[in-house]
């Protein structure tokens, strides 16, 4: 079946460093979803990537979806304390019609 | 906030007790999802609703049973659970689009979950 990686799985970063979480998919993913879930709270979507190549931008965060769709990437520039929470992506194998399947997350710590 | 309303927040049971989680979305999503999350782990899907019926069960045991009463509510049922079953139990909704069978590629919408303790 479907298996999503997610490295690393924790990061520990001074305030104002730079964050990186990378998710490989073993099968072709029609699209790749991205959540945070702040200690105790609940996950919440960020973005969608849907093409090859694809790109976006939100505020401090970029978000890629690799050429072949099998891989992601979660960049935050100049962490902040408000970053802090697990970061999860999830994919769906093209085709497939089964529901998301998540990496297993990147805990961010963030020292002041 | 969420708009997706879960019931309640907190629940201790026994291991004979019968309980439900209850779950409310009133974004007209038509696919509705429960699943399980331990401490430190992924959200692991347990069930999905589509157009109030199951199309996804992945192999859940059948101590816990989902009822879906209509487009915009959605019940676990609880019985005879298990200590490791203690988990935060989340409910999630998707709007998927009008065509059948669903892609299930829209985002998902979580409720704050129950979180179930069982002694």
């Amino acid at each position: 079946g479907q298996q999503v990686m997610q490295i690393p799985q924790y990061q520990h970063v001074q305030e104002g460093e730079d964050f990186t979480t990378y998710c490989n998919s073993s099968t072709t993913l029609s699209n790749i979803q991205w959540y945070k879930q702040r200690p105790g709270g609940h996950p919440v979507f960020l973005i969608q990537l849907v093409k090859s190549g694809e790109v976006k931008k939100q505020k401090r965060l970029t978000f890629q979806f690799g050429e072949a769709k099998k891989n992601s990437s979660l960049h935050i520039t100049a962490t902040q304390t408000t970053d802090v929470g697990t970061y999860f992506c999830a994919g769906r194998e093209g085709g497939g019609a089964d529901g998301l399947t998540f990496g297993k997350g990147t805990h961010l710590i963030i020292q002041p | 906030d969420t708009e997706v309303t879960q019931t309640p927040k907190h629940l201790v049971m026994g291991m004979t007790n019968k309980k439900s989680l209850k779950c409310e979305q009133h974004m007209g999503h038509r696919a509705m999802y429960w699943y399980k999350q331990k401490a430190k782990k992924p959200p692991e899907l347990m069930f999905v609703y589509s157009y109030e019926k199951l199309s996804i069960n992945e192999s859940v045991p059948s101590r816990f049973s989902p009822e879906c009463p209509n487009s915009s509510l959605l019940n676990l049922h609880l019985h005879a659970l298990q200590p490791e079953d203690s988990a935060l139990y989340l409910c999630a909704s998707s709007q998927e689009s009008s065509s059948a069978p669903f892609s299930y590629n829209s985002p998902l919408h979580f409720g704050n979950g129950t979180r179930l303790t069982v002694t």
